[in-house]
């Protein structure tokens, strides 16, 4: 079983609407979760990150979190073809001193 | 401030021959960590600098491979005798250990081609 688990996609939904990424994981002791997005031919770049149950939100993007699950999800509202990118989930191990990324879903906006 | 930085940013090198990709990290930052990116593929752990910690060398594929870090700051990943699987872009990230949350910030990469 891998650490950090996504769906590789590709997710392909349609402008404005909602895309929705998911993440799951397997070191029950994880206390950070990062989204990253990378752009294709470019290094990953922080999007988000969040520590605690329950969803966190930062303009289009919602972040949320469920440690009796181990899941963690991104929501994109109205999304663009902007977005379009590669989205990296990223968990903070035990301890902290090593996070382990997720090998990524590539979404799709089509306009 | 300035971001992190790699060099080079391209490099071509024929099968067998020894490679140094080189780290410069944000200043004061005291984590470092090296990636591997084949095309289309995840992020690929190397190793991990820690301060004056001995690194964590799980990620690193064979003995081919190496890295340093001198002075807590900048990093060199070695590649001894060259294969072509060992093709891919070759991330740099550094985090700070004084927050909670281990943000890496990313360097733009060196793409390796092994001929």
């Amino acid at each position: 079983q891998k650490e950090v688990e996504q769906n590789s996609g590709p997710l392909s939904v349609p402008e404005g609407a909602i895309a929705s990424l998911n993440c799951t994981y397997s070191d029950r002791g994880s206390q950070s979760f990062f989204w990253y997005r990378q752009y294709s031919g470019k290094s990953p770049e922080l999007i988000m990150f969040i520590y605690s149950n329950g969803d966190k939100e930062d303009g289009r993007f919602t972040a949320q979190l469920n440690k009796a699950s181990q899941y963690v999800s991104l929501l994109i509202r109205d999304s663009q073809p902007s977005d379009s990118a590669t989205y990296l989930c990223a968990v903070g191990n035990t301890g902290g001193f090593k996070t382990i990324f997720g090998a990524g879903t590539r979404l799709f906006v089509k306009a | 401030g300035a971001g992190v930085s790699q060099s080079p940013s391209n490099k071509v090198t024929e099968k067998g021959k020894d490679v140094e990709l080189r780290c410069d990290p944000i200043s004061g930052h005291t984590a470092l960590y090296w990636y591997r990116q084949s095309l289309g593929q995840g992020l690929e752990f190397l190793i991990y600098f820690q301060g004056n910690s001995a690194p964590d060398k799980s990620g690193l594929p064979s003995d081919r491979f190496s890295a340093e870090r001198t002075g807590g700051s900048v990093s060199t990943l070695t590649i001894q005798r060259t294969q072509q699987e060992d093709s891919a872009v070759y991330l740099c990230a550094s985090s700070s250990r004084l927050a909670v949350m281990d943000t890496q910030y990313f360097g733009p990469g060196t793409r390796l081609t092994v001929l």
